[in-house]
């Protein structure tokens, strides 16, 4: 079974720090890619980052990076200069290639503090 | 706009009234998915689909169907709700190549009293 985890319930952060949020998933194919997803407090599921599994390239979209270790099946995700706007449910999520399930981690609360 | 559409946003029901969420997307997408969020759980998928008239079991299926007559179309039907089926729901949608991912709707909060 496919499984994502990510041990972090709750953090913060202040502003304009950085933070990292951990991932760590479980799988036996090798045609896949992950994915981060935003849920602010509107409930909006905005996609963040995305990694393909093959890439050995960390993948970057701003102030969002991600740090992917294939080997050891780490997906964590680095946000910098945090802003008051990041303050969301952070969850990291998993996509297999035989038939397009996406498999969600269980997520992580971000506080961003003035 | 290109977009994931679902309705309703809210509903309470009472339990044993079948009611069904409605699902549109209107980028021409092949992969449709449902999932529900419920607090420390995370979003879990229920039933998903990869084409029209082609529909498969997620994790937690039990106590919903789903059917996809149309490819822009996947409703969710609840025949007899019950209580532990109070959640947030999410459709979503997906256009092939896996690097896509899925794009989302804004969302059902559903409360079976």
């Amino acid at each position: 079974a496919q499984t994502v985890t990510q041990s972090q319930p709750e953090m913060s952060v202040q502003e304009a720090e950085t933070v990292t949020l951990s991932c760590t998933y479980d799988t036996s194919e090798n045609n896949y890619y992950l994915f981060w997803y935003k849920q602010p407090p509107s409930r909006q599921m905005i996609l963040v980052i995305r990694q393909e599994a093959y890439k050995q390239q960390n993948a970057t979209e701003n102030r969002f990076s991600v740090n992917f270790q294939k080997a050891a099946k780490s997906f964590s995700l680095k946000i910098s200069d945090s802003q008051l706007g990041d303050t969301a449910m952070y969850f990291c999520a998993f996509i297999r290639g035989s038939n397009y399930k996406l498999t969600f981690g269980k997520g992580t609360l971000l506080t961003v503090n003035p | 706009e290109a977009q994931v559409t679902q309705n309703p946003r809210y509903l309470i029901t009472v339990t044993g009234k079948k009611l069904t969420v409605t699902c549109s997307q209107n980028m021409n997408h092949e992969y449709m998915s449902w999932y529900r969020q419920d607090p420390g759980l995370g979003l879990r998928q229920i039933y998903y689909s990869m084409n029209v008239e082609v529909t498969d079991k997620g994790d937690v299926p039990e106590g919903y169907k789903v059917s996809r007559k149309e490819k822009r179309n996947f409703p969710l039907i609840l025949e007899s709700p019950s209580p532990n089926q109070t959640s947030l729901y999410f459709c979503a949608s997906s256009r092939q190549g896996l690097n896509y991912g899925y794009t989302f709707g804004s969302g059902t909060r559903l409360t079976v009293v």
